[in-house]
């Protein structure tokens, strides 16, 4: 079975600072995605960045970029220049399909990281 | 853009009771799912559905149940309540889509109290 885990309960950091928010996962699989996702207090949670398994190049997104390492199993997040609105829980995440062919593509989540950005 | 919405933010039931939290989602998509988020656990996998009518276990879908009449609505029944039941329940959806992943869009949740 795949197993995510977030060793990071709580982060916090001043404005404008960076940050790194660490994932580990296990899984006998060679494809795959792993995520990050971000939910804001009393917000909807949202897909902040996502890596596919067969892509040696990190995925970025403005001021998200990861690092994957796929032989480590280790698919860390960092924000760079951070904001005050980038405060929130952030869950590491990855997909596994089932093999039946329907295709829908069940994530596993982490126990989540709370992060503060400071003033 | 994509809307998914859960029919109550807050609620507070008794043990014993039958509770139905619905969740529905404008944009016409197959998958649906339903998570629970507790602190320390992240978010757990319940039931999910990918068409009418079809549902799938997931993790941990003891004392749960779901329907699927329509396809742009997914309900989570607890048939009858427990305090371990106590928990945030995430909606998600998202399109079937065999060969590449499709994002998960998920609801505001909704955190249920049984007293």
């Amino acid at each position: 079975a795949q197993t995510v885990t977030q060793s990071q309960p709580e982060m916090s950091v001043q404005e404008a600072e960076t940050v790194t928010l660490s994932c580990t996962y296990d899984t006998s699989e060679n494809n795959y995605y792993l995520f990050w996702y971000k939910q804001p207090p009393s917000r909807q949670m949202i897909l902040v960045i996502r890596q596919e398994a067969y892509k040696q190049q990190n995925a970025t997104e403005n001021r998200f970029s990861v690092n994957f390492q796929k032989a480590a199993k280790s698919f860390s997040l960092k924000i760079s220049d951070s904001q005050l609105g980038d405060t929130a829980m952030y869950f590491c995440a990855f997909s596994r399909e089932e093999g039946s062919g329907q295709g829908a593509q069940k994530l596993v989540f982490g126990q989540g990281t709370r992060l503060t950005i400071n003033p | 853009d994509v809307k998914v919405t859960q029919s109550s933010r807050y609620l507070v039931k008794r043990t014993g009771e039958k509770v139905f939290l619905e969740c529905v989602q404008d944009m016409d998509h197959e998958n649906m799912f339903w998570y629970r988020q507790d602190p320390g656990l992240g978010l757990r996998l319940i039931y999910f559905s990918y068409d009418v009518k079809m549902k799938e276990k997931g993790d941990i879908p003891e004392g749960y149940s779901v329907s699927r009449e329509k396809k742009e609505r997914f309900s989570l029944i607890l048939e009858s309540a427990s305090t371990n039941q106590t928990s945030m329940y995430l909606c998600a959806s998202s399109l079937l889509e065999e060969r590449d992943y499709n994002e998960q869009f998920f609801g505001p949740g909704t955190r249920l109290t049984v007293l």
